[in-house]
């Protein structure tokens, strides 16, 4: 079964260092999100792309945060410099093209990137 | 806007006892409602979801919802839990085929 890779899987990091957080879907799907889940809570949007345009980044920090999907295939999520309270589960989704299979917004989870950042 | 609400943080049960977890959400659209399930560490899974049609829906492991349009609620229900369905669980809800609006998350414990 097709499974939605994400990497690393655990990462410590230093504030003010740089991070960078890698996700590739499961192939075809045309939908890629990133949510960030702070302990404790329901995950929370940062970033969507519908291929390799982004359709809502309105949550995104975008004075720390950037990602980019450039071949709209697998993702990229970087964080520079991190904060303290950057610490939480980075959740990388997919789901298939609005009208194609399945376009009922299931989203297909991968197994998240927890950062620690000391 | 779409806001969700799990009405409890924690539910601890017995095991084989029947569990319910509440879920209301607000919108002043038509929605898509989910129910997820996360393991400690891990991703998460999709347990059911309604779309339209029969209010009554079926998902893995046993659990069903029931969509209640006027009480604008999507409990989550498993007339025998088993150790194995400790985790956290939560509500969502978008606007068909959007981001998904999360719960705050509802602990299920389940003792023996």
């Amino acid at each position: 079964e097709a499974e939605v890779a994400q990497s690393p899987r655990y990462k410590i990091t230093e504030k003010s260092q740089a991070v960078a957080f890698w996700c590739d879907p499961i192939s075809g799907h045309a939908t890629l999100y990133w949510y960030r889940q702070i302990l404790g809570q329901g995950p929370e949007l940062l970033v969507q792309f519908q291929d390799e345009s982004v359709v809502d980044d309105s949550q995104l920090p975008k004075d720390r945060f950037s990602a980019e999907r450039l071949k709209g295939v697998d993702s990229t999520l970087k964080i520079q410099p991190a904060e303290l309270g950057d610490s939480a589960m980075y959740l990388c989704a997919s789901s298939p093209r609005k009208g194609r299979t399945s376009g009922t917004g299931e989203q297909y989870f991968g197994p998240g990137t927890r950062l620690t950042v000391t | 806007a779409q806001s969700v609400t799990q009405l409890d943080s924690q539910v601890p049960v017995f095991e084989e006892a029947p569990v319910e977890l509440r879920c209301n959400y607000s919108s002043s659209v038509s929605v898509y409602l989910f129910w997820y399930v996360q393991y400690p560490n891990q991703g998460l899974q999709l347990l059911l979801k309604y779309l339209s049609g029969s209010t009554l829906v079926k998902g893995i492991n046993g659990f069903e919802a029931e969509f209640n349009k006027s009480q604008t609620s999507f409990h989550l229900r498993k007339p025998s839990v088993h150790i194995s369905d400790t985790a956290e669980y939560f509500c969502a809800v978008s606007r068909q085929g959007g981001k998904l609006i999360f719960g705050q998350g509802t602990e299920l414990s389940v003792k023996p």
